[in-house]
């Protein structure tokens, strides 16, 4: 059974960069296509998709995220990765990392536990 | 300010059926775009419950079911039971935006 787990910083300084990774397990992510997208949630507040990735390399974002985001792939850790620069206290919240199934509309299953990221000096 | 408009609330007693709204525009569900259902327990990350407006992953009861029409979708809910206590967003796909949207959810109480 595929699992996620995301991991990284849970403070990080204003104006910095915030970097986050998610190892999957159970499964190899360079066994046919595979996609990931990270999604956030702010404390008591609704889900915000930030982008996806493909693991041919092929990126989408938010676009009211795209000029700040990276997202990237490394096939032979099984790992996506998150970068999101210039952070202030509105990126301050939970981020999930989620397998994402390609359809009509992409869906997301199964997601990661969940890391939170609190942007603060 | 959520693309999908969903109530904030909804409740319901053990036994009887709820049902959630999801309503969008011609953007997002009414451009065909499938809707997904998560649920969010507390303290947790959200699961599927419904994808493609009303496929049932397995493990999902059958309890759950979804609909779409027009520029909305529907979650219904039967059986109500204690652990259906949780949130509730639905996700689609908005043109406009080029992005998945989500709902801004909806809480479930269960009397």
């Amino acid at each position: 059974q595929v699992q996620l787990q995301e991991s990284g910083p849970g403070l990080v300084q204003p104006s910095q960069t915030l970097a986050l990774t998610c190892t999957v397990s159970g499964g190899s992510i360079s066994s046919g296509s595979y996609y990931c997208s990270w999604i956030r949630q702010p404390a008591g507040k609704g889900l915000e998709w930030i982008g996806r990735i493909y693991t041919s390399g092929r990126t989408s974002y938010n676009p009211s995220l795209k000029s700040r985001v990276t997202i990237s792939v490394d096939k032979s850790k099984n790992q996506f990765s998150l970068m999101l620069t210039s952070v202030t206290a509105a990126d301050t919240a939970v981020y999930y990392c989620a397998r994402d199934w390609p359809g009509t509309t992409n869906w997301f299953d199964p997601w990661g536990q969940g890391t939170l990221v609190t942007v603060s000096s | 300010q959520s693309v999908l408009t969903q109530p904030p609330s909804v409740s319901g007693a053990p036994g009887q059926r709820v049902t959630i709204s999801c309503t969008g525009s011609s953007s997002n569900i009414g451009a065909g775009h499938d809707v997904q259902w998560y649920q969010q327990l507390p303290g947790t990350a959200p699961k599927l419950l419904i994808h493609g407006n009303s496929n049932r992953p397995s493990g999902v009861p059958d309890r759950f079911s979804g609909s779409k029409s027009g520029t909305s979708a529907s979650l219904a809910i039967t059986g109500l039971q204690a652990e259906d206590e949780a949130d509730y967003y639905c996700q689609s796909y908005d043109s406009s935006l080029s992005g998945c949207v989500f709902g801004g959810g909806t809480k479930l109480t269960v009397l």
